[in-house]
């Protein structure tokens, strides 16, 4: 069974500490690894689509890089704004259209 | 571009009643189209997959009778809620899938449904 388990659950960083989130999966094959940002009361927000080992993507001061077992969303010198959760979801080859969602992780940074 | 439009934004209503939300896809025609449920502090929960002419289909233990979804067009799909119960209220999330190879959703702002 796909699964995908992201880690902290929380993290709180004072501005400019930069850090990372981890997201592990277990897939029989994968598709494509997807990253989003959610604030409070709303709909996620689309940020990364990683589709095999050794890619990475950067947008501003967030790098997302993904291995064979594991994603990272590196996060360079935030900032107050960068407060949100982030989610990250994995499509299988063999589950169809549908994505399996990690739990998130509530990221908070203290200005 | 890939912008996903959800109304109502929130909504109030009477037990027993209906509700209808409606998801757009502003930017892009949507060959699929998602709706998720999602509680306080939880990740999202798929509900259904709709393609567009075609039936939904549903998710295990989700009732397709309360829960009535429509895939009319390539940019809209609507969810209606028959007959509400407190138990119903929650935050309603629709995404929308352009057909490309990127298999990227794009999720609409989402809707807060509150049934009294």
């Amino acid at each position: 069974e796909d699964q995908v388990t992201q880690s902290p659950e929380a993290l709180r960083l004072q501005e400019g500490e930069s850090s990372s989130l981890n997201c592990s999966y277990t897939v029989s094959g994968l598709r494509g690894l997807f990253w989003y940002r959610q604030d409070p009361g709303k709909g996620p927000e689309f940020l990364f689509t990683l589709y095999s080992a050794g890619e990475e993507k950067e947008k501003e001061r967030l790098k997302a890089t993904l291995t064979k077992k594991e994603s990272f969303l590196h996060i360079t010198a935030p900032k107050p704004e960068d407060s949100a959760t982030y989610l990250c979801a994995v499509l299988g080859w063999d589950y169809g259209q549908n994505f399996v969602f990690g739990p998130g992780t509530r990221l908070s940074v203290l200005p | 571009g890939a912008v996903v439009s959800q109304h109502p934004s929130w909504v109030i209503c009477k037990s027993g009643t209906s509700v209808k939300i409606e998801c757009r896809s502003l930017d892009f025609q949507a060959t699929t189209m998602f709706w998720y449920r999602q509680f306080p502090k939880q990740s999202l929960m798929l509900m259904a997959t709709s393609n567009e002419g075609s039936k939904a289909t549903y998710e295990q233990g989700v009732e397709k009778d309360k829960f009535l979804i429509n895939h009319a067009s390539l940019t809209l799909s609507t969810l209606t809620v028959t007959s509400a119960h407190p138990e119903d209220s929650s935050f309603y999330i629709c995404s929308a899938q352009e057909f490309t190879s990127t298999d990227t959703q794009y999720f609409g702002p989402g809707t807060r449904l509150t049934v009294l």
